[in-house]
């Protein structure tokens, strides 16, 4: 039972590139979200999903954006990377609106 | 919005009781409160979550007062490996409503 798993793991991107972050969960969770942490911040949540075919915006939605096809898959994609998009971004899912969040280990990204 | 608001730091040493305290003024009604642990280049982690009074697990305890506006993390006997910092975070009933984490409480454990 592998969680949350995000791919990749680091990435170094140039000004003006494109990348797609991917989330993949098998605990067949509605509730999926991306969150960004800036270095010495807290989380703040980009994008999240209550379910497949629906998404919504975060508190710092800009610049990035998602989709939800499966429940299975919730990506993150940047089109057109800046550097204040240099971040450690987090997947998270979680079963019911009561339950707690379950996160996976973060994608840390460099934009130079 | 619920927004959130903790100490950004705090120091214990080895085996002394911690407690981290949140305050959380405008938790609606149907809002739980739950707590996450975070170590450096990992994801935060879910410690304990409750809606009022007491909760009690294996690692923590939350208190709660009956007015809902403030909780409390408590950690019996910390160590060296509770290290990390603490994230109060006041969740919605019906997921549609953004999640705000606070900035978290950097807890330093001394040996």
């Amino acid at each position: 039972n592998a969680g949350v798993t995000q791919t990749p793991k680091f990435r170094i991107l140039k000004i003006g590139q494109s990348m797609t972050l991917q989330c993949t969960q098998d605990m067949n969770h509605n509730y999926m979200y991306w969150y960004r942490q800036d270095p010495g911040m807290g989380l703040k949540l980009i994008y999240y999903s209550v379910g497949a075919g629906i998404t919504d915006k975060g508190e710092v939605p800009n610049g990035y954006n998602v989709s939800r096809s499966t429940t299975e898959d919730f990506p993150l994609r940047l089109e057109l990377a800046a550097p204040s998009q240099t971040s450690v971004y987090f997947c998270a899912t979680r079963d019911t609106v009561n339950q707690p969040q379950h996160f996976g280990d973060g994608t840390r990204l460099s934009i130079l | 919005l619920a927004k959130t608001t903790q100490p950004i730091s705090m120091d214990s040493y080895e085996g002394q009781e911690v407690n981290i305290t949140c305050s959380h003024n405008n938790i609606a009604t149907n809002d739980y409160i739950t707590w996450y642990q975070q170590f450096p280049s990992q994801g935060p982690r879910f410690i304990i979550q409750g809606y009022k009074t007491k909760v009690t697990n294996e690692v923590a305890s939350l208190f709660i007062p009956a007015d809902r506006k403030s909780s409390t993390l408590s950690l019996p006997r910390v160590s060296l490996s509770d290290t990390a910092v603490y994230y109060c975070l006041v969740a919605t009933d019906t997921g549609r409503r953004a999640l705000t984490f606070g900035s978290g409480t950097r807890l330093q454990v001394q040996p």
